[in-house]
């Protein structure tokens, strides 16, 4: 049964610093993984997805890399933002057609 | 164009009562998905429509659950018999022709059983 966790769960950065959010999963056999924002009391916000055959994505200052032999990925926000504040997850679509499995999300604050 | 659409935004039912939600999928997707987010918890896997093929119910908790949906269009998930544990938010998404593409999602019901 794959499982998604996300290190670490909640994240407090001052505005203008580089941040590092990981998502490990444990089957490897997966045909993307995806990464998406949620605001309070909104829906997802698909930010970028990685096919199984790539190892990273950009979008401006996100950049995502997927090591799927290993089970992990990793988004790196640079250059943080207080309006960066949401809670990130991350989701695989493994082997059993469409769905995704998500992690817990990783809440990030970002100081002014 | 339009996003995924969802209604109501907000649902308060009384348990034991019967709820029906709706999801208006982005125009020209195949693939439609019901996810549930419990206060607390991450997004479950509910249900998923990919085409004219039979839908993947594996997500669904209980026979109280049920979802149809209209060829490529609008679905609706009902929930029978509410119960107080079924409070969550419900989260429709919808992606192309292929279920691996991107997954977009609602903005979600909030479904309060007192």
């Amino acid at each position: 049964k794959q499982e998604v966790t996300q290190i670490p769960a909640a994240l407090s950065v001052p505005e203008g610093e580089n941040l590092v959010l990981n998502c490990s999963f444990t089957d490897s056999a997966i045909y993307n993984l995806q990464w998406f924002r949620q605001d309070p009391g909104k829906g997802l916000t698909s930010l970028l997805l990685i096919q199984s055959s790539q190892r990273e994505q950009t979008s401006g200052r996100l950049n995502a890399s997927l090591d799927k032999s290993s089970g992990r990925s990793t988004l790196y926000i640079a250059a943080s933002q207080p309006g960066d504040s949401a809670t990130y997850l991350c989701a695989v679509n493994g082997n059993q057609g469409g769905k995704l499995i998500f992690g817990q999300g990783t809440e990030l604050s970002v100081k002014p | 164009g339009a996003g995924v659409s969802q209604s109501p935004s907000n649902k308060v039912t009384e348990k034991g009562k019967d709820v029906e939600l709706r999801c208006d999928p982005i125009s020209g997707h195949t693939a439609l998905y019901w996810y549930r987010q419990r206060l607390g918890q991450g997004l479950e896997f509910l249900i998923y429509f990919q085409g004219n093929s039979a839908p993947d119910k594996s997500g669904l908790p209980s026979d109280r659950f049920s979802a149809e949906r209209t060829g490529e269009s609008v679905s609706t998930l009902t929930i029978q018999r509410t119960q107080q544990e079924d409070s969550a938010v419900y989260l429709c998404a919808s992606s192309g022709s292929s279920g691996t593409d991107t997954q977009y999602f609602g903005p979600g019901t909030r479904l309060t059983v007192l």
